[in-house]
């Protein structure tokens, strides 16, 4: 398997633009997993989907940030508009419950946003 | 009080070295501990659960005290490759579910 797989890797972006990142889940993992990682702040969970359904939310930082996973090869977290306070590495995890909690995660998007 | 606190660090050890990481929670109903690794600009990858009994990996110890909420990671006779961070994780129930909750990491550096 290929792992998790996001994209794109980078991203620039100018103030009020929308950025869109994309995530594929491992083939047949049921959890998946948003988070954002910050020198500040480190790594904080945005959002997480069992069997495509979103379940917690609460770490979604506002309104302007949404996330959908339309089935169980793909997700993705869009932020509109996005602001320079958004730039973070952006990393999607899945993980097979009914085997064990380890969740893997993907390599990540370098968002900035100037 | 964040639900999962660490040493920052930087921990600078010489090759050979021991050297431990403390990690403390706040969620008694805490389930269950894990500790990953994560290199400069990768993705966090696990390293060991830590189980209540202590768990061994080689030349990583890890060792949960449940009363006093405290988890650590010992790494002994410390190689180049070593120097990463290491996350402390927590899995907790929450009303939403399970969901693990990561420490901010402590960076490890092992010099020649």
């Amino acid at each position: 398997d290929a792992g998790v797989i996001q994209s794109p890797r980078h991203e620039v972006t100018e103030m009020g633009q929308e950025v869109t990142l994309r995530c594929k889940p491992i083939s047949g993992h049921d959890y998946l997993f948003w988070y954002r990682q910050t020198m500040m702040r480190g790594l904080e969970l945005l959002i997480y989907f069992n069997n495509n359904v979103p379940i917690d939310d609460s770490g979604m930082p506002e309104d302007r940030f949404s996330a959908k996973m339309p089935n169980a090869s793909f997700s993705t977290l869009k932020i509109q508009p996005s602001e320079p306070r958004d730039s973070a590495v952006y990393f999607c995890a899945s993980s097979d419950r009914q085997t064990s909690y380890e969740q893997y995660f993907g390599p990540g998007t370098r968002l900035t946003v100037t | 009080r964040k639900e999962v606190e660490q040493d920052p660090g930087p921990f600078n050890v010489p090759e050979g070295a021991t050297v431990a990481f403390n990690c403390t929670y706040s969620n008694s109903a805490s389930q269950s501990f894990f500790w990953y690794r994560q290199d400069c600009r990768k993705e966090p990858k696990l390293l060991m659960s830590v189980y209540s009994s202590g768990n061994e990996d080689g030349r990583f110890t890890a060792q949960l005290n449940r009363a006093s909420q405290y988890i650590s990671l010992l790494i002994r006779d410390s190689k180049l490759s070593d120097s990463a961070t290491y996350l402390c994780v927590v899995n907790s129930l929450g009303s939403s579910g399970d969901k693990l909750t990561f420490g901010t990491g402590t960076r490890l550096a092992v010099r020649p």
